[in-house]
């Protein structure tokens, strides 16, 4: 069966520092995978996502990157992180041609 | 785009009654619609989704309209339970290819016992 994990689940970073979120999915292979960010009010907003290794397509501008070095590993980066970038980040991956998304666990990201 | 709405943002129901979470989409075109299910601290799950050739899709206590006409789809939750109690999301997409999917921005339903 397939699994997706995300690490780490909390994380409290200083303004300026850099962020290195990671998420894999066992049990398949050539998923598509995505980042969304979670902000109260404002549902569920797509970052990122990756249709295969090295293909990364950007839905909003913002202070984060995200990289897919495997097949199955997807990462989220910033250089700086912001106080505006505080928030539940969440690793998806769905198959190719579907559109059933399979979630992690997130990752609570607080910036200070 | 697609742009999806969702109301109402909050619901408090009665334990035994039933709920109902209601959406709207702007692309005609768009014909999967799935909900999904978020735990405190925890990722969405998906619950149940319907395809734009189908009217209602029921299972067990859930169940989801569709209404293209009108472009909105509703979930129902009938007999709530304590463990409804939770983040629902709606969504809209294009089913197939890689098009993803627009979500509505949560329905917190908290079930008094």
């Amino acid at each position: 069966s397939q699994t997706i994990h995300q690490w780490p689940a909390t994380l409290v970073q200083p303004v300026g520092s850099p962020l290195s979120l990671e998420c894999t999915v066992e049990g398949t292979s050539n998923p598509n995978l995505y980042w969304y960010r979670q902000a109260a009010g404002r549902g569920l907003q797509l970052l990122f996502y990756s249709v295969g290794i090295g293909q990364i397509s950007s839905e909003v501008p913002q202070n984060l990157s995200a990289s897919r070095p495997q097949d199955r590993q997807f990462i989220l980066s910033s250089k700086k992180l912001l106080l505006s970038d505080s928030g539940f980040y969440l690793c998806a991956w769905s198959t190719v041609g579907a559109n059933v998304l399979t979630f992690g666990a997130g990752s609570r990201l607080t910036v200070l | 785009g697609e742009n999806v709405e969702q109301h109402p943002s909050t619901l408090s129901v009665q334990e035994g009654d039933s709920a109902v979470i209601k959406c709207t989409y702007s692309d005609s075109a768009s014909n999967y619609f799935p909900w999904y299910k978020q735990e405190l601290g925890k990722g969405p799950q998906l619950i149940i989704d319907i395809r734009s050739n189908v009217g209602e899709k029921k299972d067990q206590r859930i169940a989801v309209t569709l209404n293209k006409t009108a472009k909105h789809f509703s979930l129902h939750i009938t007999e709530t339970q304590p463990e409804d109690s939770a983040v629902y999301f709606c969504a809209a997409s294009i089913r197939g290819g890689n098009e993803k999917l627009t979500f509505g921005t949560g329905t917190r339903l908290t079930i008094i016992p």
